[in-house]
C-alpha cells in the first residue's frame, strides 16, 4: 500500500528559483494538507484542501500556491524561494480531517 | 497563549518507568484531541486518540480535561522503542474540515 507519497525527499534551491512539491494519496481520501516543520515550531499548517477543486489558506501560507484537480494530486508550489522556507515540508491525507496519514515529508534547503 | 503548548522535556527515563506528557489547550471550543509520535527525521503518526471518559491501549493512557484544558498522556513500562517525539493534537472546529493544530512536542528517550 503507497498510501501518501511525496516527491522529492529532498531539494536544494537557490533564492528566487521555483519549484513544485508532489504529493499523490491513493486511499480515495478527500482532505489533503500541507505542513512545515521547524525546529522549536511543530507543525505549521500552508493549505488544506477538502475536495478536488477547493482549497483553503492555513497558518502559514505566503509565498506557497496550492491547486487540487484530482482527489489524488495536490502539488504545493513555491513561487519565489526564501531562505525562510528552509524547512521539512509533510503533505498529509484524511478520510475525515481527524486522523492525518502524513507522507515521509520533503527536506527542502533555500540557499 | 498559544494554541496547544507542551514540555519540550527531553524526558529520560530507564527502562521500566512510568513517564507522564501534559498538554493545554486554549480553545475551549475544540472538538477532538490526539496523540502523534514522531520518530527522528520520519513522519507523525497518529498513537492514539483522546476521549472524555479517558482511554487506554496497552501501557499508553489518555486522559481530557475539559474544564481544565488539558491532556495527558501516560506510558506505562517504558521501552527502548518508546523513544521518539509526542505531539499533542488538538481539532479546534470539530467536523470533518477541522484542520489539525500540533504542539511542538515532548521528546522522551528511554535508557537501557
Amino acid at each position: 500500500n503507497a498510501g501518501v507519497t511525496q516527491t522529492p525527499k529532498f531539494q536544494v534551491l537557490k533564492t528566487g528559483q521555483s519549484m513544485t512539491l508532489q504529493c499523490a494519496q491513493d486511499m480515495n481520501h478527500e482532505y489533503m494538507s500541507w505542513y512545515r516543520q521547524d525546529p522549536g515550531m511543530g507543525l505549521r499548517l500552508i493549505h488544506y484542501s477538502v475536495g478536488a477543486g477547493i482549497t483553503d489558506q492555513g497558518e502559514v501560507p505566503n509565498g506557497y500556491n496550492v491547486s487540487r484537480s484530482t482527489t489524488e494530486d495536490f502539488p504545493l508550489r513555491l513561487l519565489s524561494a526564501a531562505p525562510s522556507q528552509t524547512s521539512v515540508y509533510f503533505c498529509a491525507s484524511s478520510p475525515t480531517g481527524r486522523q492525518l496519514f502524513f507522507g515521509s515529508g520533503t527536506q527542502l534547503s533555500v540557499l | 497563549r498559544k494554541e496547544v503548548e507542551q514540555d519540550p522535556g527531553p524526558f529520560n527515563v530507564p527502562e521500566g518507568a512510568t513517564v507522564a506528557f501534559n498538554c493545554t489547550y486554549s480553545n475551549s471550543a475544540s472538538q477532538s484531541f490526539f496523540w502523534y509520535r514522531q520518530d527522528c527525521r520520519k513522519e507523525p503518526k497518529l498513537l492514539m486518540s483522546v476521549y472524555s471518559s479517558g482511554n487506554e491501549d496497552g501501557r499508553f493512557t489518555a486522559q481530557l480535561n475539559r474544564a481544565s484544558q488539558y491532556i495527558s498522556l501516560l506510558i506505562r513500562d517504558s521501552k527502548l522503542s518508546d523513544s521518539a517525539t509526542y505531539l499533542c493534537v488538538v481539532n479546534p472546529y470539530g467536523g470533518s474540515q477541522g484542520n489539525l493544530i500540533f504542539g511542538k512536542g515532548t521528546k522522551l528517550s528511554v535508557k537501557p
